[in-house]
C-alpha cells in the first residue's frame, strides 16, 4: 500500500541544520509532486515546500524560503527538507504528503516527524 | 491570500453540521478538506469536486460558490469530532503557494 515515512527529526539548537526524509513506497515516486507540511504544537496546519514530480521546480513559504530546501531522490524512492538557520519558530511536526492533481490535493500523509528548536 | 474558517462548530449526534472557509484564491482553485485528529496525521476528506477518497463515509460532502467552500457532514456520528481544515493553491507569476484555513474544530 501507498506509504509515506518520516525520519530525522529531533532536538537542535538555534542556528543550527537538520535533514529531514521521507521514505516513500507503493506508488511510482517520480509521478507525484511531494510537499512538507508542518504544525506547531497547538497550532494548525502550514504548508512549507512543494517540488514537482521531476524536481525541475521548488517552491516555498515565506517563512522558510532562503533558510529551508526540499529534494528528491528519485533512486531512492526518498524526499528530503535541508533546513538550516533554524529558530524556535520552526518547532513543529513535520509531515510529508503526496501530491495529486485534477484537482489538487495533499491524499497521502506520512505519520510526521518533531522537530524541536532550543538551547 | 489567506483563508479564513470559524474556529469552532458543535453539532448534536446525527445531525447535520457545515463548515465554510473563505479566501480570494477560491475564485480560481478548488478546495479540498482535511480532518485531523488529536496526535494524528490529517487525512484528506474531500477534494474540490466532491470526490471522497476511499473509506471516508459518504456523509461527508463538499460544495463551493464564489470565494467560499464548505464541507458539510450529513448526520454527524461521534467519530467526526475532529479539527478540519481546508487548502487550496495560490498563484501569481511564477510563484506558488499552498494555503491552510486555521481550521474548524468540529464537536459532536
Amino acid at each position: 500500500q501507498v506509504q509515506l515515512v518520516e525520519s530525522g527529526g529531533g532536538v537542535v539548537q538555534p542556528g543550527k541544520s537538520l535533514r529531514l526524509s521521507c521514505a516513500t513506497s507503493g506508488f511510482i515516486f517520480s509521478h507525484f509532486g511531494m510537499h512538507w507540511v508542518r504544525q506547531a504544537p497547538g497550532k494548525g496546519l502550514e504548508w512549507v515546500a512543494f517540488i514537482l514530480y521531476d524536481g525541475t521546480k521548488e517552491y516555498y513559504a515565506d517563512s522558510v524560503k532562503g533558510r529551508f530546501t526540499i529534494s528528491r531522490d528519485t533512486s531512492k524512492n526518498t524526499l528530503y527538507l535541508q533546513m538550516s538557520s533554524l529558530r524556535a519558530e520552526d518547532t513543529a511536526v513535520y509531515y510529508c504528503a503526496r501530491e495529486l492533481l485534477g484537482p489538487s490535493r495533499m491524499d497521502v500523509w506520512g505519520q510526521g516527524t518533531t522537530v524541536t528548536v532550543s538551547s | 491570500s489567506e483563508l479564513t474558517q470559524d474556529p469552532a462548530v458543535s453539532v448534536a449526534l446525527g445531525q447535520t453540521v457545515r463548515i465554510t472557509c473563505q479566501g480570494d484564491s477560491l475564485r480560481n482553485y478548488y478546495a479540498s478538506w482535511y480532518q485531523q485528529k488529536p496526535g494524528q496525521a490529517p487525512l484528506l476528506v474531500i477534494d474540490g469536486k466532491n470526490n471522497r477518497p476511499s473509506g471516508i463515509p459518504d456523509r461527508f460532502s463538499g460544495s463551493s460558490s464564489g470565494n467560499t467552500a464548505s464541507l458539510t457532514i450529513t448526520g454527524a456520528q461521534a467519530e467526526d469530532e475532529a479539527d478540519y481544515y481546508c487548502n487550496s493553491r495560490d498563484s501569481s507569476g511564477n510563484r506558488l503557494v499552498f494555503l491552510f484555513g486555521p481550521g474548524t474544530r468540529v464537536t459532536v
